[in-house]
């Protein structure tokens, strides 16, 4: 069974400042994907980023860079000049694969509060 | 818009009451999954569709609970008999064959009193 981590409950970042996302993944398949979804207070699940496990260069996505580091099973998600509209809810996943296809397994999540 | 969008935003009901909640996916997308999020919690598998087949189910989704996709377009995820433990955000994902993107919805926020 695959699982996903996310040790920070809550995390603060002072506006225009850089912060990390922990994120640790337990897995036998050789290969897997990586994701990283905000929630607003709205609901809404928005992709952010995707590592898979055999890329060679870690992802980056505008101001969302994944600092992944494969021996230590860790996927980090690095924001960087943090705004305030960043707040939200940050979660982890792991694509998982199935005899009948593939789906999600999510990490618990980490709330981040940019301050002014 | 072409995301996926969930009906209703917004329900509340009486213990005991059923309910249905329905998804349509991106219209080009022949995968659909429903998730189902408690507070603090991150989002947990329900169900999983390819095009109107029901492949894989949670053993989360108890008898009280079911899932459609007639046509292998919208789904709806009907839940019976609700108990105050049902109170989630019920989430609802679509995912082109091959694609790495997951495109969810808003979701349907259930409070059961």
């Amino acid at each position: 069974a695959q699982k996903i981590t996310q040790t920070q409950p809550g995390m603060f970042v002072q506006e225009k400042e850089a912060v990390t996302l922990d994120c640790t993944y337990d897995t036998s398949d050789p290969s897997y994907g990586l994701f990283w979804y905000k929630q607003p207070s709205s609901g809404e699940m928005i992709f952010l980023i995707y590592q898979g496990s055999y890329d060679q260069q870690n992802a980056t996505e505008g101001r969302y860079s994944l600092n992944f580091q494969k021996a230590r099973k860790s996927a980090n998600l690095v924001i960087s000049a943090s705004q305030l509209g960043d707040s939200a809810m940050y979660f982890c996943a792991m694509r998982e694969i199935t005899e009948y296809g593939n789906k999600l397994v999510f990490g618990a999540g980490t709330i981040l509060r940019v301050k002014s | 818009d072409t995301g996926v969008s969930q009906d209703p935003r917004h329900k509340i009901t009486k213990r005991g009451q059923n309910v249905t909640f329905r998804c349509d996916p991106i219209s080009e997308h022949n995968r659909l999954y429903w998730y189902r999020q408690t507070l603090g919690q991150g989002p947990e598998f329900l169900t999983y569709f390819q095009n109107e087949a029901q492949l894989e189910k949670s053993r989360l989704l108890s008898d009280r609970f079911s899932a459609e996709r007639p046509k292998g377009s919208f789904s709806t995820l009907e839940i019976q008999r609700t108990e105050q433990g049902d109170s989630a955000m019920y989430l609802c994902a679509s995912l082109a064959g091959g694609a790495r993107g997951y495109t969810f919805g808003s979701g349907t926020r259930l409070t059961v009193v």
